[in-house]
């Protein structure tokens, strides 16, 4: 299966820890991007990275939120200090990289719940 | 602040009948239109996308854009209970790495 993949799908984190999630996009694809979808709620972008760069990323919180997408390996998302306004779904979607129109194919998710 | 707005629902559709899903937007200089289906508990996932005026058939969805009125929308016939989900229309910029603006979702029930 060469879909966007996620992990972990659940992570529970006490306030304070940190939470890392990662995304491997679809294989051919070089642009990802990061969603967070609180219940009820329609899709927030976060931010959008091409390998070693990050493209956009007006739509991350300025402190304790960072993504890379190192040459080698997934991206990852990492949250420091989590408060309980964490709790979310986190989204990832990768599009290829000859896309006139950015479709963008969806990960499972990581469900984030902050205890 | 560029917006995709969408009636919440839920939009109630018997079995067999079409359905029909709408979305406006306010930025002008959109180019493309995405039309992702999301089950309770699940992913969005693509079901259609346009980019010219008029209308683009796929199957039993139909995806309508008419960018003088900046209105979207999309036509399911025969629809089917597993048709049930929340639709999240979503509008890229003029550029290809634009980010993509989604509006908040429609729910949708099939009535058996």
């Amino acid at each position: 299966n060469a879909g966007v993949m996620q992990n972990p799908r659940h992570l529970v984190r006490r306030r304070g820890q940190e939470a890392r999630l990662r995304c491997s996009p679809m294989k051919g694809h070089s642009h990802v991007y990061w969603y967070r979808q609180l219940p009820e709620e329609g899709l927030k972008f976060m931010v959008y990275l091409q390998k070693e760069n990050i493209i956009d990323e007006s739509g991350m919180p300025k402190e304790r939120f960072s993504a890379e997408f190192p040459k080698e390996g997934p991206s990852i998302l990492r949250i420091q200090q989590v408060v309980r306004g964490d709790s979310a779904a986190y989204f990832c979607a990768s599009s290829p990289p000859v896309s006139s129109y950015n479709e963008q194919f969806f990960g499972p998710g990581t469900r984030l719940t902050v205890l | 602040q560029k917006e995709v707005e969408q009636n919440s629902g839920p939009l109630s559709v018997p079995e067999g009948a079409i359905a029909s899903l709408n979305c406006t937007y306010s930025d002008r200089g959109s180019q493309s239109f995405f039309w992702y289906r999301q089950y309770s508990g699940k992913s969005p996932e693509l079901i259609m996308f346009i980019y010219s005026n008029g209308d683009k058939e796929d199957g039993r969805f139909t995806a309508q854009l008419n960018k003088a009125s900046q209105y979207v929308s999309l036509l399911i016939r025969d629809s089917q209970p597993s048709d049930s989900a929340t639709y999240l229309c979503a509008g890229g910029g003029m550029n290809r790495d634009d980010k993509i603006i989604f509006g908040k979702g429609t729910r949708l029930h099939i009535l058996p």
